[in-house]
């Protein structure tokens, strides 16, 4: 069925220093968005792309949609304790916003203060 | 505003009993989702409706499993009868359909013993 790869699965990182997850699809997305789970919790919406080669900013946070459509990386700049949590990429294959999001594995960040 | 709110929020039960959960959508949001969350299968799309119309099942394991919308504000999720490979988070949430983001409810925790 249709995938959405996430990597890595889990990455452990000093306060300070950067992340990167990367989302891999072998279809055309139409969009992806990106969502934040805090460990007990449930996914938060942080954004959505929709646009080829957008890239898009939250503080230190750093959103990029591929040129191909097809994979999208979130980066995070100088990692702090309040970042530990699941991110997953969500896309959507169906053009337009019919509804249908799979999610990625995600990608534990854990940081040690 | 009310989130997405969810019912129960633990459940642990005996094999071969009948398991309903329950899900309020935010008020004028036009799409639900059911996702079922476990650390092996990460977030599976089960189900999702548009204007409390079934749109796509292909997520649903087997047919022990239901899903029904009666109306706008509540939707249930049916597992009869469960089994311990059921035990897992299952989350509801809700959308607009014209923007897709989703709102996740904090999820019914089930195990089934």
């Amino acid at each position: 069925g249709q995938q959405v790869m996430q990597i890595p699965q889990y990455q452990h990182v000093q306060e300070g220093e950067d992340f990167t997850t990367y989302c891999n699809s072998s279809t055309t997305l139409s969009n992806i968005q990106w969502y934040k789970q805090r460990p007990g919790g449930h996914p938060v919406f942080l954004i959505q792309l929709v646009k080829s080669g957008e890239v898009k900013k939250q503080k230190r946070l750093t959103f990029q949609f591929g040129e191909a459509k097809k994979n999208s990386s979130l980066h995070i700049t100088a990692t702090q304790t309040t970042d530990v949590g699941t991110y997953f990429c969500a896309a959507s294959i169906n053009s337009g916003n019919t509804g249908k999001l799979i999610f990625g594995q995600g990608t534990t960040l854990q940081v040690k203060p | 505003d009310a989130g997405v709110i969810q019912s129960p929020r633990h459940e642990v039960t005996e094999m071969g009993q009948e398991v309903t959960l329950r899900c309020k959508p935010i008020s004028g949001h036009n799409s639900l989702f059911w996702y079922r969350q476990t650390m092996m299968r990460g977030l599976e799309l089960l189900i999702y409706f548009n204007n409390n119309v079934p749109i796509d099942d292909s997520g649903m394991p087997e047919d022990r499993f239901s899903a029904k919308m009666p109306n706008a504000s509540f939707s249930t999720l049916k597992i009869q009868p469960s089994e311990p490979r059921d035990s897992a988070v299952y989350f509801c949430a809700s959308s607009f359909l014209s923007t897709g983001e989703l709102f996740f409810g904090e999820g019914s925790r089930l195990t089934v013993l």
